[in-house]
């Protein structure tokens, strides 16, 4: 099992570019979600899906979109980043019991 | 206010050493609880879940005060490879699927 992908694993973009971040996970978990770290703040919860076809908002949504694709992807887009976007982005999948988060390696973001 | 709130160290022990973490959390009917340790430019990782009772593994015992609404981790022993940042993790209310995390304490375990 690969567990948590993310792509890509690094990425620059100029302010006003959009972009995609991919997750997919290959546990068969429900549960999927997109975190952002930030020197600090410890990690904060942009959005989750707790099953395929439902998204929901967490701590810090404003300009960010989720789409959950199917049971295995949940992507996150920016639309028009902006430097406070600048972040290291995690996805994360959560077992059925809600016992244990599987994150991804990161996605390191960097918006000039 | 934050849901999570963690001194964030650093903590410089030496090997050997006995240290112990605390993490308050502002959610009374929070009903899940964790910690997590983090790698410098790594994710995070699950370290054990808090149960009510207290739990211990192996050098690592965690211990859950409702009452209050702190949780702490002690480890015991430590060995240079403990160095990394731990996150203390709270689920929102009676929502599981919704987490909180703290900000993260450092510990430095030094030779």
């Amino acid at each position: 099992n690969a567990g948590v992908t993310q792509t890509p694993k690094f990425q620059v973009l100029k302010t006003g570019q959009s972009m995609t971040l991919q997750c997919a996970q290959d546990m068969n978990h429900n549960s999927m979600y997109w975190y952002r770290q930030d020197p600090g703040m410890g990690l904060r919860l942009i959005y989750y899906s707790a099953s395929e076809g439902t998204t929901d908002k967490g701590e810090v949504p404003n300009g960010y979109n989720v789409s959950r694709l199917n049971k295995r992807e949940f992507s996150l887009r920016l639309e028009s980043a902006a430097p406070s976007q600048t972040s290291v982005y995690f996805c994360a999948s959560n077992t059925m019991d809600y016992n244990e988060q599987f994150f991804g390696p990161g996605t390191r973001l960097t918006v000039l | 206010r934050k849901e999570v709130e963690q001194d964030p160290g650093p903590f410089n022990v030496p090997e050997g050493a006995t240290v112990a973490f605390n993490c308050t959390y502002s959610n009374s009917a929070s009903q899940s609880f964790f910690w997590y340790r983090q790698d410098c430019r790594k994710e995070p990782k699950l370290l054990m879940s808090v149960y009510s009772s207290g739990n211990e593994d192996g050098r690592f015992t965690a211990q859950l005060n409702r009452a209050s609404q702190y949780i702490s981790l002690l480890i015991r022993d430590s060995k240079l490879s403990d160095s990394a940042t731990y996150l203390c993790v709270v689920n929102e209310g009676y929502n599981f699927n919704k987490f909180y995390f703290g900000s993260g304490t450092k510990l430095n375990v030094k030779p």
